[in-house]
């Protein structure tokens, strides 16, 4: 089972700035098979990036999915108050799918 | 547009059944494999189970493989998750989801408590 860490726990930052999570692998991702998730208290996760760098329909141009093998990144470029939320990425490349445990983007 | 809606959650004691069913509109149903992922109180999500296209296939976690049966209905765009023998540990939130390897599109989710 592919185990993934995400890092930080919780990021503290203000609209506007920038955020960078980090996902990283036990082992390589077979294609890149890596997607990001945005999830609001009360609600169900939402697809934001799939195979590693895609955006998916809706999600906006600040999101973007960058990495290969083992080291993954979700990058919001200029956060807006709707992007604090919490974030995990998936990994789709080995059985079974596995979750990392999340990223909280919170307001400081 | 694409919409899955679950159904059947409660409150069960440990050892008993409970059956999740998840209609699905506004896609090609049969052309799409489907999961179950459910996320306990306060922790990310875990994928559960899948099923293929045709129903034919199905795979599990090994937390749920030998008590938890998946499946669905073509005819009636659903699927269903047959789960048995519960524990204190099945008690989550869970989502049906459109798959593609990762999952498109998710309902809103059904709430199983497993307590006596």
């Amino acid at each position: 089972e592919i185990v993934l860490t995400q890092s930080p726990g919780t990021l503290s930052l203000s609209p506007g700035e920038r955020a960078t999570l980090s996902c990283r692998a036990s082992q390589s991702v077979s294609n890149n098979y890596l997607a990001w998730y945005q999830q609001k208290p009360g609600q169900a996760p939402r697809l934001l990036i799939y195979d590693a760098s895609s955006r998916a329909t809706g999600t906006p141009d600040r999101f973007s999915g960058s990495g290969s093998g083992t080291d993954f990144t979700l990058t919001i470029s200029r956060l807006e108050p709707e992007d604090f939320a919490v974030y995990y990425c998936q990994q789709y490349g080995g059985s079974p799918r596995t979750f990392g445990q999340g990223t909280k983007v919170e307001i400081k | 547009e694409v919409q899955v809606l679950e159904s059947g959650g409660g409150l069960v004691q440990p050892g008993g059944s409970l059956r999740l069913s998840c209609a699905a509109s506004g896609f090609p149903f049969s052309s799409y494999g489907m999961s179950w992922v459910r996320q306990a109180p306060g922790k990310g999500p875990e994928w559960v189970s899948a099923v293929t296209t045709s129903g034919d296939r199905t795979y599990y976690a090994d937390s749920v493989k030998g008590r938890f049966t998946i499946s669905r209905d073509n005819s009636k765009n659903t699927q269903y998750l047959q789960m048995n023998n519960l524990r204190a540990e099945d008690t989550a939130v869970y989502y049906c989801a459109k798959m593609q390897g990762y999952f498109d599109y998710w309902g809103q989710g059904t709430l199983v408590t497993v307590s006596s």
